[in-house]
């Protein structure tokens, strides 16, 4: 089975900052990664896939990078509707969630 | 309107069996993988089972692997959840999602609202 880690599990933030969350693979899944916000009470919503490519109607502060095992989602400026938690996925064999990283305000 | 609408979440007990399912709208349901992913009370997201566009493959995560199957009917733009045996950690809130892509391992461009298992005795 395919591990994902993802750090931090909670990170606090201020509007306008520079944001970064990195999802490693206990195994290399190429580029089958995405990511997903979500906030209480609410479904997932697809903000990357594919590791870089971003889903129709999501701000272009929202990028993704990485291969293999390493992935990053950077929020370019924090906004206050991006106070949520994020999972990353890899869909390269079955499909599995990381744990969640949880923006939150500072 | 592009949409997927799930059902027949309840309060079960403990090695009762449960049918959930899924109404879609607004895509080619025919088309489209489709998957089902739980999320515990304050937990993260679990992927659970996962089927093809015809319903020809099928693929389900190792902790509900013989007690859950995955079905649709296309005719009807529905996707199932038979979930038998259940024990408190089938617990959760269970969304239905659309793929993004037609393998049965794909992102997911479409989730529904969720429909509630809670198993108590």
């Amino acid at each position: 089975d395919i591990q994902m880690t993802q750090s931090p599990s909670t990170l606090s933030a201020s509007v306008g900052d520079r944001v970064t969350i990195t999802c490693r693979a206990s195994h290399s899944i190429g580029s089958w990664l995405a990511w997903y916000q979500q906030k209480p009470g609410k479904a997932p919503k697809l903000l990357i896939y594919k590791a870089s490519s971003l889903e129709s109607g999501v701000p272009s502060s929202f990028s993704g990078s990485g291969s293999g095992t390493e992935f990053t989602l950077t929020i370019s400026s924090l906004q206050p509707d991006d106070f949520a938690t994020y999972y990353c996925q890899q869909y390269y064999s079955y499909s599995n969630f990381g744990q969640g990283t949880k923006v939150e305000i500072k | 309107e592009v949409q997927l609408l799930e059902s027949g979440g309840d309060l079960v007990q403990p090695g009762g069996s449960l049918r959930l399912s899924c109404a879609a709208s607004g895509f080619t349901f025919s088309s489209s993988a489709m998957s089902w992913v739980r999320q515990a009370p304050g937990k993260g997201l679990e992927w659970v089972a996962s089927t093809s566009g015809s319903g020809d493959s099928t693929d389900y995560a190792d902790s509900v692997k013989g007690r859950f199957t995955i079905s649709r009917d296309n005719s009807k733009n529905t996707l199932y959840l038979q979930i038998n045996t259940l024990g408190d950690e089938d617990t959760a809130l269970y969304f239905c999602a659309k793929h993004g892509g037609p393998q049965v391992y794909s992102y997911f461009d479409l989730w529904g609202r969720g429909t509630l298992v809670i198993v108590s005795s």
